[in-house]
């Protein structure tokens, strides 16, 4: 039973340049969410998706925008990376918003030239 | 604006030797407050969720507290194999429902 699953592990981009993190669960989950982790700031959520079909902001999506494709999958992407974007992205699902607990991916570490 | 900070920063023990992690937090109504432990590299591991103050949760060496204005974390004979992150989250409830605001984390190191 692998829960969430990111790909890739480990990116470096140049400036400019877009990407797409994907995301999977396993768990039958409907909620899953975007987090950024940067030294000393705590997990700040991007985005979530309370179902499928629907997603909404999080505390800083600017820069990002994602994709629920499906029940199980949760993508996030960068149009024009940043280097402010550098940073390790957890994606987290749960049974349903608000039902805790949120079970994590183990991140995918961006890095942005 | 729902404010979650933990203190220490970081903590250093000796095996054996107990101690406690603090969360204290601002937020305009309380829906559950949840621990999580982070390993180097790894993703959060859902610890506890506590909902009201006064309850009390326990696991192995750990055990999670309630107020109305903080949480503690207290270690009890602590190993090694504790040394991680842990982190505390709020669910505020309201507007906020479901979404989860983080503390920055507490480093724990336990010497052999």
């Amino acid at each position: 039973n692998a829960g969430v699953t990111q790909t890739p592990k480990f990116q470096v981009l140049k400036t400019g340049q877009s990407m797409t993190l994907q995301c999977a669960q396993d768990m039958n989950h409907n909620s899953m969410y975007w987090y950024r982790q940067d030294p000393g700031m705590g997990l700040r959520l991007i985005y979530y998706s309370a179902s499928e079909g629907t997603t909404d902001k999080g505390e800083v999506p600017n820069g990002y925008n994602v994709s629920r494709l499906n029940k199980r999958e949760f993508s996030l992407r960068l149009e024009s990376a940043a280097p402010s974007q550098t940073s390790v992205y957890f994606c987290a699902s749960s049974v349903r918003r608000g039902d805790q607990p949120q079970h994590f991916g183990d991140g995918t570490r961006l890095s942005i030239l | 604006e729902d404010q979650v900070t933990q203190s220490p920063e970081a903590l250093r023990l000796q095996e054996g030797e107990s101690s406690s992690l603090n969360c204290s937090y601002t937020v305009s109504g309380l829906r559950g407050l949840f621990w999580y432990r982070q390993d180097p590299g790894k993703g959060p591991e859902f610890l506890f969720t506590l909902y009201s103050a006064g309850e009390e949760k326990e696991k192995e060496r750990l055990k999670a507290t309630l107020t109305k204005k903080e949480s503690f974390l207290h270690i009890t004979a602590p190993k090694p194999e504790d040394s991680a992150t842990y982190l505390c989250a709020v669910d505020a409830g309201g507007t906020s429902y479901g979404k989860l605001t983080f503390g920055q984390g507490t480093i724990l190191t336990v010497h052999p």
